[in-house]
Protein backbone atom coordinates (compact mmCIF):
# COMPACT_ATOMS: atom_id res chain seq x y z
CA UNK A 1 0.00 0.00 0.00
CA UNK A 2 1.05 3.28 -0.75
CA UNK A 3 0.13 5.09 3.11
CA UNK A 4 -1.09 8.05 3.73
CA UNK A 5 -0.72 10.64 1.28
CA UNK A 6 -0.67 14.41 1.43
CA UNK A 7 -0.16 17.23 -0.94
CA UNK A 8 0.98 19.53 -1.50
CA UNK A 9 4.53 18.86 0.73
CA UNK A 10 5.33 22.16 1.27
CA UNK A 11 3.35 25.56 1.15
CA UNK A 12 4.26 29.51 1.33
CA UNK A 13 1.00 31.27 0.79
CA UNK A 14 0.56 35.30 2.00
CA UNK A 15 -1.12 36.37 4.69
CA UNK A 16 -5.30 36.53 3.68
CA UNK A 17 -4.46 34.06 1.39
CA UNK A 18 -6.89 30.37 1.41
CA UNK A 19 -5.00 27.60 1.65
CA UNK A 20 -6.29 24.12 1.18
CA UNK A 21 -4.77 20.69 2.62
CA UNK A 22 -5.13 17.52 0.81
CA UNK A 23 -5.37 13.86 2.37
CA UNK A 24 -5.53 10.25 0.92
CA UNK A 25 -5.95 8.27 3.49
CA UNK A 26 -4.87 4.13 3.40
CA UNK A 27 -7.30 2.57 1.62
CA UNK A 28 -9.65 0.32 3.74
CA UNK A 29 -9.23 2.78 6.56
CA UNK A 30 -12.10 3.96 8.37
CA UNK A 31 -10.81 6.84 10.50
CA UNK A 32 -8.63 10.08 9.52
CA UNK A 33 -7.59 12.57 11.64
CA UNK A 34 -6.16 15.88 11.06
CA UNK A 35 -3.23 17.08 13.25
CA UNK A 36 -1.18 20.26 13.80
CA UNK A 37 2.49 20.14 14.97
CA UNK A 38 4.52 23.36 16.28
CA UNK A 39 7.29 24.28 18.59
CA UNK A 40 5.25 25.98 20.76
CA UNK A 41 2.24 24.08 21.07
CA UNK A 42 3.30 20.56 20.21
CA UNK A 43 1.32 18.33 18.14
CA UNK A 44 -2.41 19.21 18.80
CA UNK A 45 -5.26 16.82 16.97
CA UNK A 46 -7.21 19.27 15.04
CA UNK A 47 -10.44 17.15 14.17
CA UNK A 48 -11.27 13.68 13.04
CA UNK A 49 -13.59 11.42 11.12
CA UNK A 50 -15.20 8.32 11.27
CA UNK A 51 -16.68 6.70 7.95
CA UNK A 52 -16.59 10.22 6.33
CA UNK A 53 -18.87 11.90 9.26
CA UNK A 54 -16.87 14.60 11.44
CA UNK A 55 -16.72 13.01 15.11
CA UNK A 56 -14.72 15.96 17.35
CA UNK A 57 -13.66 19.60 15.58
CA UNK A 58 -13.22 20.81 19.39
CA UNK A 59 -9.03 21.21 18.17
CA UNK A 60 -10.41 23.62 15.44
CA UNK A 61 -8.37 26.61 16.40
CA UNK A 62 -11.17 29.18 15.20
CA UNK A 63 -13.85 29.48 12.17
CA UNK A 64 -10.73 30.35 9.62
CA UNK A 65 -10.44 26.12 9.71
CA UNK A 66 -12.57 24.28 7.70
CA UNK A 67 -12.43 19.86 6.93
CA UNK A 68 -14.27 17.83 5.07
CA UNK A 69 -14.49 14.56 4.29
CA UNK A 70 -16.65 13.70 0.78
CA UNK A 71 -15.33 9.91 0.45
CA UNK A 72 -13.48 7.45 1.99
CA UNK A 73 -10.51 8.24 0.02
CA UNK A 74 -10.58 11.81 0.51
CA UNK A 75 -10.56 14.49 3.10
CA UNK A 76 -9.42 18.67 2.68
CA UNK A 77 -8.43 21.09 5.45
CA UNK A 78 -8.81 24.43 4.57
CA UNK A 79 -7.75 27.75 6.36
CA UNK A 80 -9.35 30.78 4.63
CA UNK A 81 -7.58 33.15 5.31
CA UNK A 82 -5.06 32.19 6.61
CA UNK A 83 -2.54 33.90 8.96
CA UNK A 84 1.13 33.93 9.87
CA UNK A 85 0.33 32.24 13.41
CA UNK A 86 -0.99 29.56 11.21
CA UNK A 87 2.55 28.61 10.32
CA UNK A 88 3.09 25.23 11.71
CA UNK A 89 3.62 20.96 10.32
CA UNK A 90 -0.20 19.71 9.21
CA UNK A 91 -0.28 15.78 9.68
CA UNK A 92 -2.74 13.40 8.43
CA UNK A 93 -3.44 10.13 9.51
CA UNK A 94 -5.23 7.33 9.18
CA UNK A 95 -6.47 4.06 10.97
CA UNK A 96 -9.10 1.00 10.96
CA UNK A 97 -10.10 -0.93 13.87
CA UNK A 98 -7.83 -3.78 13.29
CA UNK A 99 -5.05 -3.54 13.56
CA UNK A 100 -6.17 -0.38 15.72
CA UNK A 101 -2.16 1.47 14.91
CA UNK A 102 -2.37 4.60 13.43
CA UNK A 103 -0.29 5.87 10.32
CA UNK A 104 0.51 9.22 9.19
CA UNK A 105 1.37 11.04 6.13
CA UNK A 106 4.41 12.85 5.46
CA UNK A 107 3.40 16.22 6.64
CA UNK A 108 2.61 19.59 5.05
CA UNK A 109 4.90 22.27 5.88
CA UNK A 110 2.71 25.06 5.94
CA UNK A 111 4.27 28.83 6.11
CA UNK A 112 2.14 31.75 5.94
CA UNK A 113 4.18 34.72 5.31
CA UNK B 1 -9.39 12.69 30.28
CA UNK B 2 -6.66 10.70 29.80
CA UNK B 3 -3.24 12.36 29.85
CA UNK B 4 -0.05 11.35 28.95
CA UNK B 5 3.77 12.79 30.32
CA UNK B 6 7.13 12.24 29.18
CA UNK B 7 8.89 14.23 31.53
CA UNK B 8 12.27 14.06 29.89
CA UNK B 9 11.99 16.72 27.02
CA UNK B 10 15.60 15.50 26.10
CA UNK B 11 18.18 12.60 26.66
CA UNK B 12 21.70 11.29 25.51
CA UNK B 13 23.21 8.16 24.41
CA UNK B 14 26.12 6.73 23.31
CA UNK B 15 25.87 5.18 19.88
CA UNK B 16 25.80 1.12 21.14
CA UNK B 17 25.34 2.04 24.87
CA UNK B 18 21.15 1.15 26.06
CA UNK B 19 18.88 3.88 26.67
CA UNK B 20 15.40 4.29 28.11
CA UNK B 21 12.64 6.86 27.52
CA UNK B 22 9.62 7.31 30.02
CA UNK B 23 6.18 7.64 30.03
CA UNK B 24 3.46 7.71 32.33
CA UNK B 25 -0.21 8.03 31.62
CA UNK B 26 -3.97 8.52 33.50
CA UNK B 27 -6.68 6.97 32.61
CA UNK B 28 -9.57 4.94 34.40
CA UNK B 29 -9.74 2.44 31.46
CA UNK B 30 -9.17 -1.16 31.72
CA UNK B 31 -9.19 -1.60 27.87
CA UNK B 32 -6.56 0.59 26.31
CA UNK B 33 -3.85 0.42 23.69
CA UNK B 34 0.16 2.18 24.31
CA UNK B 35 2.60 3.70 21.49
CA UNK B 36 6.00 4.83 20.60
CA UNK B 37 6.57 6.49 17.55
CA UNK B 38 9.22 8.06 16.35
CA UNK B 39 9.92 11.49 14.34
CA UNK B 40 13.18 11.80 12.94
CA UNK B 41 14.16 15.27 11.10
CA UNK B 42 12.70 14.21 8.41
CA UNK B 43 9.20 14.90 10.43
CA UNK B 44 7.72 11.46 8.96
CA UNK B 45 5.70 10.05 12.09
CA UNK B 46 6.95 6.09 12.26
CA UNK B 47 5.62 3.64 14.35
CA UNK B 48 8.19 2.01 16.76
CA UNK B 49 5.94 -0.08 18.81
CA UNK B 50 2.44 -1.11 20.30
CA UNK B 51 0.96 -2.58 23.63
CA UNK B 52 -1.91 -4.26 24.52
CA UNK B 53 -3.32 -3.61 27.78
CA UNK B 54 -4.38 -6.96 28.14
CA UNK B 55 -1.42 -8.70 27.26
CA UNK B 56 0.93 -9.20 30.17
CA UNK B 57 3.81 -9.91 28.25
CA UNK B 58 5.86 -6.25 26.65
CA UNK B 59 6.55 -5.86 23.17
CA UNK B 60 9.34 -6.31 21.58
CA UNK B 61 10.41 -4.78 18.74
CA UNK B 62 14.22 -5.64 17.45
CA UNK B 63 16.20 -3.28 19.20
CA UNK B 64 13.07 -1.45 20.85
CA UNK B 65 11.05 -2.86 23.96
CA UNK B 66 9.03 -1.67 26.79
CA UNK B 67 8.33 -1.75 30.05
CA UNK B 68 4.97 -2.03 30.74
CA UNK B 69 4.24 -1.77 34.53
CA UNK B 70 0.26 -1.60 33.99
CA UNK B 71 -0.56 -0.94 37.92
CA UNK B 72 2.17 2.04 38.02
CA UNK B 73 0.97 3.40 34.75
CA UNK B 74 4.14 3.31 33.39
CA UNK B 75 5.46 2.55 29.58
CA UNK B 76 8.50 2.96 29.32
CA UNK B 77 10.82 2.76 25.63
CA UNK B 78 14.02 0.54 25.81
CA UNK B 79 16.30 0.86 22.92
CA UNK B 80 19.24 -1.51 23.22
CA UNK B 81 22.85 -0.80 20.78
CA UNK B 82 21.68 2.41 19.75
CA UNK B 83 22.60 3.65 16.48
CA UNK B 84 22.66 6.69 14.87
CA UNK B 85 19.75 6.63 12.76
CA UNK B 86 17.59 6.23 16.30
CA UNK B 87 18.03 10.39 17.14
CA UNK B 88 14.86 11.50 16.87
CA UNK B 89 11.75 13.02 18.58
CA UNK B 90 9.93 9.84 20.16
CA UNK B 91 6.43 10.45 21.10
CA UNK B 92 4.13 7.95 23.67
CA UNK B 93 0.67 7.60 22.71
CA UNK B 94 -2.38 6.36 24.20
CA UNK B 95 -5.48 4.64 22.60
CA UNK B 96 -8.98 3.82 24.24
CA UNK B 97 -10.38 0.93 23.29
CA UNK B 98 -13.66 0.33 21.87
CA UNK B 99 -15.64 3.32 20.47
CA UNK B 100 -12.71 5.84 20.54
CA UNK B 101 -12.40 6.00 16.64
CA UNK B 102 -8.56 5.23 16.99
CA UNK B 103 -7.94 8.80 18.83
CA UNK B 104 -4.33 8.93 19.97
CA UNK B 105 -3.47 10.90 23.57
CA UNK B 106 -0.02 12.13 22.72
CA UNK B 107 2.73 13.13 25.53
CA UNK B 108 4.95 16.68 24.81
CA UNK B 109 7.74 14.01 23.12
CA UNK B 110 11.43 13.60 24.03
CA UNK B 111 14.20 14.41 22.02
CA UNK B 112 17.00 11.65 21.58
CA UNK B 113 20.48 12.30 20.58
CA UNK B 114 22.73 9.69 19.81
CA UNK B 115 26.55 10.60 19.97
CA UNK B 116 29.01 8.51 17.65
Amino acid sequence: DAGVIQSPRHEVTEMGQEVTLRCKPISGHNSLFWYRQTMMRGLELLIYFNNNVPIDDSGMPEDRFSAKMPNASFSTLKIQPSEPRDSAVYFCASTSRVPDTQYFGPGTRLTVL
Amino acid sequence: AQTVTQSQPEMSVQEAETVTLSCTYDTSESDYYLFWYKQPPSRQMILVIRQEAYKQQNATENRFSVNFQKAAKSFSLKISDSQLGDAAMYFCAYRRGEGSYGKLTFGQGTILTVHP
